[in-house]
C-alpha cells in the first residue's frame, strides 16, 4: 500500500519570505498523482497544486512551486512571498492513476505559521 | 471542478444517537469519497460511494457504522450511527472530475456528549 510522510509537524515563516514544505511517499507504481493541499481554520480542503508523476516539469501555481523528485519519491512544495493567508494546514496526498484506485491518501499535515 | 454543498456544517449530538450528512455536487460524478478528520489529525478515508452499487469500506470502517447512500450522480448521504464520543470528528466529503484534482466539502464538524 502507497504511504505518505511528512516530516515537518510544524513550520513556521517570516511573512514575504520563503518556506519548503516537505513530503516523501512510497510506491511500486510509475504512474500517479501527487497534491498538496491547504486547509485553513475554516477546514475547506483547498488544493494548491497538482503533480503528474509522468511529467518531469515541476508543477507551478503563481507563488507556489513543487520539486519533484520521481526516483527520490520526493514532493517538497515552496512557498515564495509568504502572506498572513498562507497560514494553515498544508497536506501532502498520493493518488494512484490506476483506474480502480481514485482514492486519496494523505499525509499527517504540516502545520505553516506565518509570522508578520 | 465540482462544487460540492454540505450539511450540516456542525453539530452537537447525545451519544447513542445518529447523524445524517449530505452532500450535494453541482455536477454529475462517478465516485464519492467519505473521509474523517479526527481532532489535529489527517484525513482518513472511511468509504467510497459509486452510484448504483453498495460503497466499498476501508479496514476498520463498516456499514453497520457508516451506512452510505448515493441515490443519484449528484447526491451522497453518510450516517454516523449509535455515537459515542470517539465519533466526535470533522467528516468530509469529496470527488474527483477528469483526473484534475479532488474537491471537498466544507466539512461536518460532530461533536458527541
Amino acid at each position: 500500500a502507497q504511504t505518505v510522510t511528512q516530516s515537518q509537524p510544524e513550520m513556521s515563516v517570516q511573512e514575504a519570505e520563503t518556506v519548503t514544505l516537505s513530503c516523501t511517499y512510497d510506491t511500486s507504481e510509475s504512474d500517479y498523482y501527487l497534491f498538496w493541499y491547504k486547509q485553513p481554520p475554516s477546514r475547506q480542503m483547498i488544493l494548491v497544486i497538482r503533480q503528474e508523476a509522468y511529467k518531469q516539469q515541476n508543477a507551478t501555481e503563481n507563488r507556489f512551486s513543487v520539486n519533484f523528485q520521481k526516483a527520490a519519491k520526493s514532493f517538497s512544495l515552496k512557498i515564495s512571498d509568504s502572506q498572513l493567508g498562507d497560514a494553515a494546514m498544508y497536506f501532502c496526498a498520493y493518488r494512484s492513476a490506476d483506474g480502480g484506485s481514485e482514492k486519496l491518501v494523505f499525509g499527517k499535515g504540516t502545520k505553516l505559521t506565518v509570522n508578520p | 471542478s465540482a462544487v460540492i454543498s454540505q450539511k450540516p456544517s456542525r453539530d452537537i449530538c447525545q451519544r447513542g444517537t445518529s447523524l445524517t450528512i449530505q452532500c450535494q455536487v453541482d455536477s454529475q460524478v462517478t465516485m464519492m469519497f467519505w473521509y474523517r478528520q479526527q481532532p489535529g489529525q489527517s484525513l482518513t478515508l472511511i468509504a467510497t460511494a459509486n452510484q448504483g452499487s453498495e460503497a466499498t469500506y476501508e479496514s476498520g470502517f463498516v456499514i453497520d457504522k457508516f451506512p452510505i447512500s448515493r441515490p443519484n450522480l449528484t447526491f451522497s448521504t453518510l450516517t454516523v450511527s449509535n455515537m459515542s464520543p470517539e465519533d466526535s470528528s470533522i467528516y468530509l466529503c469529496s470527488t474527483d472530475r477528469a483526473n484534475y484534482g479532488y474537491t471537498f466539502g466544507s466539512g461536518t464538524r460532530l461533536t458527541v456528549v
